[in-house]
């Protein structure tokens, strides 16, 4: 099955710094691949997700890049803010299945 | 967007009642919803599918004479955690999935369970 590897655990930034965080998954049949974001007991929210036939994906502050080669895909988050403070989970899914294979995320703290 | 609702959002029962919660997809019918479950400082965990009209499908390590699925309308899921005790304290999120060539899933706001 899947496996998806995300780093690091906690990333802690100044605001205004940029955050980055990576993942890795192992199955080559996975082509679509979204980025949640959970606040503390509240639902992962969906805030940028990337297929396959696409290297790069931009929404204003964030980013998504995808290297089907390396199998890795990472978040970019520019100009942070305390509010983007979260924990950030990568995902990824295959085309024949609804169920996507869940990093085990990243905390982000942004500092104001 | 689709909107996914879950009942209650709060719940504390005690060791070796029952408890149930619902999952409903409030604009759109779902076919297929799944139910997660998330200790603190930890991933979602799959727990099992739910198909309307057959029987859900559990992950490996998840009980199913524990944990109880009904699926009965294709807005409705229902989990119900039986003979409940501390450990299955948790953070219980249901998702939905509109339709077959939409690969979001929607999450529902989630049901926070303690269990004393």
């Amino acid at each position: 099955g899947e496996n998806v590897e995300q780093h690091p655990s906690t990333l802690s930034v100044q605001e205004g710094d940029s955050a980055v965080i990576k993942c890795t998954y192992s199955d080559s049949a996975s082509n679509y691949f979204p980025w949640y974001k959970q606040e503390l007991g509240k639902r992962p929210q969906l805030i940028i997700d990337i297929r396959s036939n696409v290297g790069e994906k931009k929404d204003q502050r964030i980013a998504v890049t995808l290297n089907k080669t390396a199998k890795h895909f990472s978040l970019h988050i520019t100009e942070t803010q305390p509010e983007d403070s979260a924990v950030y989970f990568c995902a990824a899914q295959s085309g024949g299945s609804y169920i996507p294979t869940f990093g085990r995320g990243t905390s982000l703290i942004v500092h104001p | 967007g689709a909107v996914v609702s879950q009942h209650p959002s709060r719940v504390i029962c005690k060791s070796g009642t029952s408890v149930k919660i619902e999952c409903r997809s409030l604009d759109f019918q779902a076919t297929t919803m799944f139910w997660y479950r998330q200790f603190p400082k930890q991933s979602l965990m799959l727990m099992a599918t739910s198909n309307e009209g057959s029987k859900a499908t559990y992950e490996q390590g998840v009980e199913k004479d524990k944990f109880l699925i009904n699926h009965a309308s294709l807005t409705l899921s229902t989990l119900t955690v039986t003979s409940a005790h501390p450990e299955d304290s948790s953070f219980y999120i249901c998702s939905a999935v509109p339709g077959a060539t939409d690969y979001e899933q929607y999450f529902g706001p989630g049901t926070r369970l303690t269990v004393t």
